[in-house]
């Protein structure tokens, strides 16, 4: 399987937002209503931020939140803060027990 | 609180056999929750390589099945990695995590291995 595409930055100034696009098919993102994203500091293991599309794991701010049209995903994070500085992995649900991520997003906190 | 440590070697050679070990703690191997193990190459993205059940069910990823055996022993609630015919391609920071079947994502991480494939 492929995986999924992402925008390689993105880039907002405190208090802004910022939207990552996920990418993928109908054997993935469009598929099932499996689609995770996933918060990775330099140096940390990632930190699960959203699930089932659009759910928020206890703990994570409401700043974050996910949806999806067709095949595609997208994660945004509003009111930005320093500490949203991260990458950011977007993941889904592929069939047959497998998963495919995507190919990761830099986001900057200008 | 849930906890998973990898262990395992730093430094392995070429054509040889990989084996981590993921230690979990405040939770049961013998939940209803799945096991997993992914990596990371440095400097690039995640990449499933698969997970196991309690019962002993395993699910691989097809890019990487002919040469990856994951196992658990739930007398130690921990779970394990092999991976062989290594090359510098397999070097990455492994990571295990918990899998949550009713809404397939990973909710729990060990901290990462850094494995380096050289001789």
């Amino acid at each position: 399987q492929s995986a999924l595409t992402q925008p390689p930055s993105a880039s907002g100034s405190p208090g802004q937002s910022v939207t990552i696009s996920c990418a993928g098919t109908s054997s993935d993102v469009g598929g099932y209503n499996y689609v995770s994203w996933y918060q990775q500091h330099p140096g940390k293991a990632p930190k699960l931020i959203i699930h089932a599309v659009s759910k928020r794991p206890s703990g994570v701010p409401d700043r974050f939140s996910g949806s999806r049209s067709g095949n595609t995903a997208s994660l945004t994070v509003s009111g930005l803060q320093a500490e949203d500085e991260a990458d950011y992995y977007c993941s889904s649900y592929a069939g047959t027990d497998n998963f495919v991520f995507g190919t990761g997003t830099k986001v900057t906190v200008l | 609180q849930v906890q998973l440590q990898e262990s395992g070697p730093g430094l392995v050679k070429p054509s040889e056999t990989l084996s981590l070990t993921c230690a979990v703690s405040g939770s049961s191997i013998n939940s209803f929750y799945y096991w997993g193990w992914i990596r990371q190459p440095p400097g690039k993205g995640l990449e499933w390589i698969g997970s196991i059940y309690h019962t002993g069910s395993t699910y691989y990823n097809p890019s990487l099945r002919s040469r990856v055996t994951i196992s658990v022993d739930t007398s130690k609630n921990q779970f394990s990695l092999r991976l062989s015919s290594l090359t510098a391609a397999d070097t990455a920071v492994y990571y295990c995590a918990r899998r949550v079947g009713t809404t397939e994502n990973l909710d729990y991480w060990g901290q990462g291995i850094l494995v380096t494939v050289s001789s």
